[in-house]
């Protein structure tokens, strides 16, 4: 267990609706990442934030919007879900600016 | 851009033996290059890094050698055993300031024979 929670684990939802996934840190982890994972596009990195501020992008579509909270959990919130949006996504959480970084178990978005 | 890439998709070992997984890069804006182990339905999990400027880090019974010359790095994992079947990608990281961007390779699933 890596600390990270991510909820839901699972979630099915119609091209067009709009989505929150929800990720809570582990204990005193200042920074929150985003990625998502498909079976063609590999493990990309969306979006960072640290201590309530976006602190770096990856390829995070205009549609897709992140942030993080005083009390360091974080919301992904994806709208206008197209097919291809259909993913894991994945919250990881570090110390600071630590390497490290601890990854949730995700949550699974399919998009009918 | 950077980009990182497993030269195999799938790699089979017998147990006990020793594995080695390549991973090359395309150019040098990482700071620091990281190896994941992703197990099925789970999310990766660090396992080491080698910071840019290093040749070779040795952990517990995982050993990441870096050329930079040829812009490849491997993963070394000593005495293979059930446990360690998994997704392994290796990553590169850039870092400035509090802000950390990883860019992931595409994998190579380890499978262990009996």
């Amino acid at each position: 267990d890596s600390g990270v929670t991510q909820t839901p684990k699972h979630l099915i939802t119609a091209t067009g609706q709009r989505v929150t996934l929800r990720c809570s840190p582990r204990s005193g982890d200042l920074s929150v990442y985003w990625y998502q994972q498909s079976l063609d596009q590999g493990l990309q990195f969306l979006i960072q934030y640290y201590n309530g501020e976006e602190r770096a992008k990856g390829n995070i579509l205009e549609r897709f919007s992140a942030q993080q909270f005083p009390d360091l959990h974080s919301e992904l919130n994806l709208s206008s879900l197209e097919l291809g949006d259909s993913a894991l996504y994945f919250c990881a959480s570090s110390a600071g600016t630590s390497i490290e970084q601890y990854f949730g178990p995700g949550t699974r978005l399919t998009v009918t | 851009g950077e980009s990182v890439g497993l030269h195999l998709p799938t790699l089979s070992v017998q147990e006990g033996d020793n594995s080695i997984i390549n991973c090359a890069y395309s150019n040098s804006a990482s700071d620091y290059f990281i190896w994941y182990k992703q197990e099925s339905g789970k999310g990766p999990q660090f396992i080491i890094d080698i910071r840019s400027n290093m040749d070779k880090r040795q952990g517990q019974r995982v050993t990441v050698l870096l050329n930079k010359t040829v812009k490849h790095l491997s993963l070394q994992i000593a005495a293979t055993q059930p446990g360690d079947s998994a997704v392994y990608f290796c990553a590169g990281c850039s870092r400035y300031s509090s802000a950390s961007k990883i860019i992931f390779g595409s994998g190579t699933r380890l499978s262990i024979r009996p």
